[in-house]
């Protein structure tokens, strides 16, 4: 069974505390995305990558940070810096071929204690 | 930069056609596609038109006219398993820039 998996898919965050948010595919996809949506928002982009050992930042970086060593797995950290981190973050693939067509995980809900 | 406009809600009948619509301003379009999200559930992929005219996909079809930078989505024989939020999402030289979504509900 091919897909995405995010884990946890809840997430208690204290305040001053870093948290990393897994995301594995096993797609063979060579790009891999970290949204954030709010309550009633679209998705907005956080970071993404098109190949391993490199990623861009989307239209809100800030205050998170991400790795890329492994094709398969693209982890997300929201750190102490991101003031306002409680919201659904989505990760999601595609192949370079078909950027249009993006595959997501379940999600993983962050709650701030 | 990249903008797209879509209506916030739609209500429609079981059974019924309803249009979603959505407009865009882009450079470097590429082509425009439709993502469902289930309340609490991730976006799954609808469909994509890179070119003009209407694609057709069992119930749900998708229409781009890129000279009027414009698209919708068009779902027939409405099902209550269809009250979803629907987004559109411009494809370009840069990674999608998604709508803010058009939550529909569809009432008996």
């Amino acid at each position: 069974d091919g897909g995405i998996t995010q884990s946890p898919k809840y997430l208690f965050r204290k305040e001053g505390q870093n948290v990393t948010l897994s995301c594995e595919q096993n797609l063979n996809h060579d790009a891999m995305y970290w949204y954030r949506q709010d309550p009633g928002q679209g998705l907005r982009l956080i970071y993404y990558s098109q190949i391993v050992n490199d990623f861009q930042k989307g239209d809100i970086a800030e205050g998170y940070s991400v790795s890329r060593e492994k094709k398969e797995s693209f982890p997300l950290t929201v750190t102490s810096a991101q003031k306002n981190p409680t919201a659904f973050y989505l990760c999601a693939s595609s192949s370079t071929q078909g950027p249009e067509t993006q595959y997501f995980g379940p999600g993983t809900r962050l709650l701030v204690l | 930069g990249q903008s797209l406009e879509q209506p916030s809600e739609v209500t429609a009948v079981e059974g019924a056609i309803v249009q979603i619509n959505c407009t865009y301003q882009t450079s470097g379009f590429y082509g425009l596609s439709w993502y469902q999200q289930h309340d609490g559930g991730a976006p799954t992929f609808l469909s994509y038109n890179a070119l003009d005219g209407l694609e057709e996909t069992g119930r749900f079809s998708s229409f781009l006219s890129r000279s009027d930078s414009y698209g919708y989505l068009l779902l027939q024989e409405l099902q209550m398993k269809d009250s979803a939020s629907y987004f559109c999402a411009v494809a370009g030289n840069t990674p999608l820039v998604f709508g803010k979504g058009t939550r529909l509900s569809v009432i008996a």
